[in-house]
């Protein structure tokens, strides 16, 4: 999840499509992670979480997976819409109280 | 339910002013926390707080100021802005302390310090 500046990774699909946004987290210890979206002017919005003892959720239209391995997290999106088109971060609690976040995946949704 | 609110929601000051930004939330969360958005560092954590009158360091804490008397408020005070504070500024809360719970967030401080 790093970030590159001003050119924020980006993830262009077909509406109808699932989207794939990946991450891949900093810390081996870290047991809790968090998949938020974030629309222009607004807040990031929860989406859904996993802990460490999981492989898997799911949610409503939304899938995450963890990889313990290789410290890849990844948020799976069915029959994208357009609604869906805003930046994209996973955080890990790593170290206490704190969250560290990725620098996000914009994804852009093609009617 | 109005959740988590911030105030302003835009702010324009000058370098070397006192500016406050406010936060409250009407879940009673025991923990809040300010973050600050940037281009090229994602979001950062400034302080959080895990209850009132208790309050820690985040990431970067230097040249902010917090408190927190009642549960539902969490005032962030620059002391004396600095143009390298212009930024967007989100609080958020949580019920629980961080590896339980989301933190939600409110819809951010734009601030720009002339």
């Amino acid at each position: 999840g790093e970030s590159v500046g001003l050119h924020l990774p980006t993830l262009s699909v077909q509406e109808g499509d699932n989207s794939i946004i990946n991450c891949a987290y900093s810390n081996s210890a870290s047991d809790y992670f968090i998949w938020y979206k974030q629309e222009s002017g607004k807040g990031p919005q929860f989406i859904i979480d996993i802990r460490s003892n999981m492989d898997k959720r799911q949610g409503q239209r939304v899938t995450v997976l963890l990889n313990k391995t290789v410290k890849h997290l990844s948020l799976q999106i069915a029959a994208t819409q357009p609604g869906d088109s805003a930046v994209y971060f996973c955080a890990e609690n790593n170290a206490g109280n704190m969250l560290t976040f990725g620098g996000g995946t914009r994804l852009m949704v093609k009617p | 339910d109005a959740g988590i609110t911030q105030s302003p929601r835009y702010k324009i000051t000058e370098t070397g002013r006192q500016v406050t930004l406010m936060c409250h939330q009407t879940w009673s969360h025991s923990y809040m926390f300010w973050y600050r958005q940037d281009l090229g560092h994602g979001l950062r954590l400034i302080y959080y707080s895990a209850a009132a009158d208790i309050t820690d360091k985040g990431e970067v804490p230097d040249g902010y100021v917090v408190s927190r008397s009642k549960t539902e408020n969490f005032p962030l005070t620059l002391e004396s802005a600095t143009r390298s504070q212009t930024s967007v500024y989100f609080c958020a809360s949580s019920e629980q302390t961080v590896g339980n719970q989301p933190q939600h967030f409110g819809d951010g401080t734009r601030l720009s310090i002339l």
